[in-house]
């Protein structure tokens, strides 16, 4: 158990929809982020929060936002969903804001299916 | 441009053997390494990290990796394969600059250990 819990473990909706995924991070880090895992893509960076501030984007889309609460929970927005947007969501925390070695510890997952 | 390559979609083994699953890289600047490894249905767990220093990397499970900067790769090792071994690994890697604290994932390698 890596520390870093998200809810819920499945979510099934359809396209047009919209969806919330929420990740806590371990206890004391500041840092999270988000990641998309998909068959075609792979394991893609979405975004990294640090202490409530977007901090780094990678290939986010427009239709996604996320942010990071007072408490340091974060959640991540899908919007106007498609059928391509299926895949597992991951967050990750790192006690800092990334230095470069930290290790990201991951949270078991979301895996959203859009009919 | 930062960029894991994992050249093996696949690696069977048989229990007892040594196992390899290889990973190349591209980076800018120096390169922090990690590898990952996924079960079915679960989230990602950290294996072991190259920072600086020795060129192998003792991590968790029994597994090591040896860093090589002139062939850039960081190969995942393992004396004598278990078939509790089996699942999806991943390679992964960070550079400094703008993209600090996020990772570059390689597609991964679904290791198969049979009896």
């Amino acid at each position: 158990d890596s520390g870093v819990t998200q809810t819920p473990k499945h979510l099934i909706t359809a396209t047009g929809q919209r969806v919330t995924l929420r990740c806590s991070p371990r206890s004391g880090d500041l840092s999270v982020y988000w990641y998309q895992q998909s068959l075609d893509q792979g394991l893609q960076f979405l975004i990294q929060y640090y202490n409530g501030e977007e901090r780094a984007k990678g290939n986010i889309l427009e239709r996604f936002s996320a942010q990071q609460f007072p408490d340091l929970h974060s959640e991540l927005n899908l919007s106007s969903l498609e059928l391509g947007d299926s895949a597992l969501y991951f967050c990750a925390s790192t006690p800092l804001s990334g230095g470069r070695t930290d290790t990201q510890y991951f949270g078991p997952g979301t895996r959203l299916t859009v009919l | 441009a930062q960029s894991v390559a994992q050249p093996e979609d696949q690696v069977n083994v048989a229990e007892g053997n040594p196992l390899t699953v290889k990973c190349t890289y591209s980076v800018s600047g120096n390169p922090y390494l990690f590898w990952y490894v996924q079960y079915p249905n679960r989230g990602l767990q950290f294996l072991l990290k190259y920072i600086t220093g020795d060129n192998l990397v003792k991590g968790s499970y029994g597994f090591e990796a040896e860093f090589n900067k002139s062939q850039t790769s960081f190969h995942l090792k393992k004396p004598s394969a278990l078939v509790s071994d089996s699942a999806l690994y991943f390679c992964a890697v960070r550079a400094g600059g703008s993209t600090l604290g996020r990772l570059y994932f390689g597609r991964g390698t679904q290791l198969t250990v049979w009896p």
